[in-house]
């Protein structure tokens, strides 16, 4: 069964670190780009970070850029992200992604979504 | 940086065609794709690259592309169908991807 699972989160303070995972099985995990989206309570979707195969080509949304790090793990199958200093407004449900393959990758969407991840940033 | 622009609402009686738009410049130059988020719940795909269907979406699910607008077509809409629903494209100029505000889909 194609799976994303997510893990790592939780209640932090604003300033503090938190490392998210997601652990895919039943796909060849290591030919897909992959991505984070995140979903503040009673939000819509915004795409936080996405990561291409061999980790050549990595984007962030401007909001979390220098403060966030997205990262792959071919090997074991797994996706990462490292959000420093994190604030308030980080407050969101964040989703792993399975994005597409291929010269055309983005013709996909994403087409596999993990449960997700609630990640609340409060004093 | 690219936008896309979604009604916030539609309402539909069951049995009838629902269609949601997705306002964007020169959208139809881009491949759109849509997703289906119940209340708790992660999002499924259920339309990409403009009007393909991946596999165990219904056939009542469509899209088109052209122009400056993207369309998501649900032909005769059932309850199950009520959920929000958000396109998205790939803006290859920023690398972003770029989602719409969502549009909360009722069926009356």
């Amino acid at each position: 069964e194609v799976q994303l699972v997510e893990s790592g989160g939780g209640l932090v303070q604003p300033g503090e670190s938190l490392r998210l995972s997601c652990a895919a099985t039943g796909f060849p995990f290591y030919t897909y780009w992959m991505a984070w989206v995140r979903q503040a309570p009673g939000k819509g979707l915004e795409w936080v970070a996405s990561i291409n195969q061999d980790r050549s080509e990595i984007y962030y949304v401007d909001s979390v850029k220098g403060r966030f790090t997205i990262s792959r793990d071919n090997a074991g199958a797994s996706l990462y992200l490292q959000m420093n200093n994190l604030r308030a407004e980080d407050t969101a449900v964040y989703y792993c992604a399975r994005c597409g393959r291929g010269g055309v990758w983005y013709y996909y969407g994403m087409s596999v979504w993990g449960q997700g991840t609630t990640v609340t940033v409060s004093s | 940086s690219y936008v896309l622009a979604q009604p916030p609402s539609v309402s539909v009686a069951p049995g009838k065609t629902a269609k949601i738009t997705c306002g964007g410049d020169n959208i139809g130059s881009k491949s759109a794709h849509w997703y289906q988020q119940k209340p708790g719940q992660a999002p499924v795909l259920v339309v990409h690259n403009d009007n393909d269907r991946p596999s165990g979406i219904p056939e009542r699910f469509s899209g088109s592309n052209s122009g400056n607008t993207a369309t998501l077509t649900i032909s005769r809409v059932e309850a199950g169908d009520e959920a929000d629903y958000y396109c998205q494209v790939w803006d290859s100029r920023s690398h972003h991807w770029v989602f719409g505000g969502g549009t909360k889909l009722t069926a009356l």
